[in-house]
């Protein structure tokens, strides 16, 4: 357990619904990251925020997946009107910008299957 | 991108030997990441090597760095059945697709 939660574990959904995913960092840590990764491949970056501010969201594979962290504590992860090829997990990090490690503390994923 | 990919894809090998996995990238770096997945969990960092070190140890890893060809190399010893896992190194905030290591009891 490296401290990042992710809620839910599994999500399975119909083509066309919605869908929103939490990640709750490490309490300290500044920065928070979503990933995508499907089956045999590696993280794919999808957007971080320092504290409340999003920083990079060019990455986002649409403009039906959005992210917010309101109060720079938890983050969600929204996927509007879900296509079967969103299925793949969605991962979360944190890390914190003091020092100079650049460790990412991954929580254990959301799987999402959208039928 | 600063993506790394990983070489070989997949590597299978009996439990005490070593094995090796091999991490390009494309972009000059100020440090490279390496970091386990077991199947179906979230990725559990391994070690760092800033681009000014050239090799790195920690445990039964070792890693090395050549900043000049751009490559990192991922060294398991002794490898046991529990470091079956997928193995990614990272560069800034890019992942590579991996290395599958399967080692047999």
């Amino acid at each position: 357990d490296t401290g990042v939660s992710q809620d839910p574990r599994h999500k399975i959904t119909k083509r066309g619904q919605n869908v929103t995913f939490r990640c709750d960092p490490i309490s300290e840590h500044n920065r928070l990251y979503w990933y995508r990764q499907t089956l045999g491949q590696g993280p794919e970056f999808l957007t971080y925020f320092q504290n409340e501010a999003q920083l990079e969201k060019s990455r986002l594979l649409s403009d039906r997946f959005s992210a917010e962290r309101p109060k720079g504590s938890f983050s969600t992860l929204e996927i509007q009107r879900t296509e079967q090829g969103d299925s793949a997990m969605y991962l979360c990090a944190s890390r914190s910008l003091r020092g100079h490690y650049n460790e990412q503390f991954f929580g254990p994923g959301t799987r999402l299957t959208v039928l | 991108s600063q993506q790394g990919e990983e070489d070989p894809q997949a590597l299978s090998i009996q439990e005490g030997e070593n094995a090796t996995m091999n991490c390009s990238y494309k972009t000059s770096i100020n440090n490279l990441q390496w970091y386990r997945q077991n199947s179906g969990r979230g990725l559990v960092h391994l070690i760092l090597i800033r681009s000014n070190e050239r090799e790195k140890h920690s445990g039964r890893l070792r890693v090395t760095l050549d900043t000049s060809k751009k490559s990192s190399s991922l060294l398991i010893t002794a490898s046991r059945a529990a470091d079956t896992a997928s193995y990614f190194c990272a560069t800034g905030l890019g992942f590579g697709s991996g290395t599958k290591l399967n080692v047999k009891p």
